[in-house]
């Protein structure tokens, strides 16, 4: 079955780090997107990406940077990790822009 | 800008009552709407979606949601709550950002509890 998963599940890491969350679909689908989740704020976008070299700003993508460099991967990376993104960070995917969404299942980081 | 308003935070409901979670969304042209759920350690499930037609729409686990344009509401309904049914809720909008496109724009969920 087709299926969108994201790696590492749980993270630690130290402020000022490099840290790369990885998101693989084998749904084929186009659109991907990267959402923090945070108690009070609900899912925000950070960055999302319609086909292979596109990609696009969210409301909240300062400090996190995407690459689309073939269909199944859109890996996101925290150039400098900073304790205010320890979040749970949820990929999604989806065969129509601005319809359904397929979510994976989510990485816990935390930046101590 | 387009939003996502659910104005309760947490609601507790009695286990067999009924349900109706509100959703109030800005957006200029005929919107995309979702209702999406979230068990605890999970991703998000989709419940039913809104595109046109029909304003009452059904969805999985005997949910079903209200499109009322004058409102500017999609609220989420469960004739009869099961303890199975504890999560947390988001509306959501397909919103256009710009001129690259569209995403989702969700509100900042409700948490359902189940109480028996």
């Amino acid at each position: 079955d087709a299926e969108i998963t994201q790696s590492p599940r749980h993270k630690i890491t130290e402020t000022g780090r490099q840290v790369t969350l990885a998101c693989h679909q084998t749904w084929n689908h186009n659109n991907m997107f990267w959402y923090r989740q945070d108690l009070g704020h609900g899912l925000r976008l950070i960055h999302y990406s319609y086909g292979v070299q596109d990609t696009n700003k969210g409301e909240v993508s300062d400090g996190y940077s995407v690459s689309r460099s073939n269909t199944e991967d859109l890996p996101l990376t925290l150039e400098s990790a900073a304790s205010s993104q320890t979040s749970v960070y949820f990929c999604a995917s989806s065969e129509v822009r601005g319809e359904k969404l397929f979510f994976g299942s989510g990485t816990q980081l935390s930046v101590l | 800008a387009q939003s996502v308003t659910q104005p309760d935070i947490h609601i507790t409901v009695s286990e067999g009552a009924s349900l109706e979670l509100r959703c109030n969304y800005s957006y200029g042209a005929t919107p995309y709407l979702f209702w999406y759920v979230q068990s605890p350690g999970q991703g998000l499930q989709l419940l039913l979606k809104y595109f046109s037609g029909d304003t009452l729409v059904q969805g999985i686990k005997g949910f079903e949601a209200e499109f009322k344009r004058s409102q500017s509401s999609f609220n989420l309904r469960k004739p009869s709550v099961h303890w199975s049914d504890a999560a947390e809720y988001f509306c959501a909008v397909g919103a256009r950002l710009g001129q690259a496109g569209t995403a989702l724009i969700f509100g900042k969920g409700t948490t359902l509890s189940v109480s028996s």
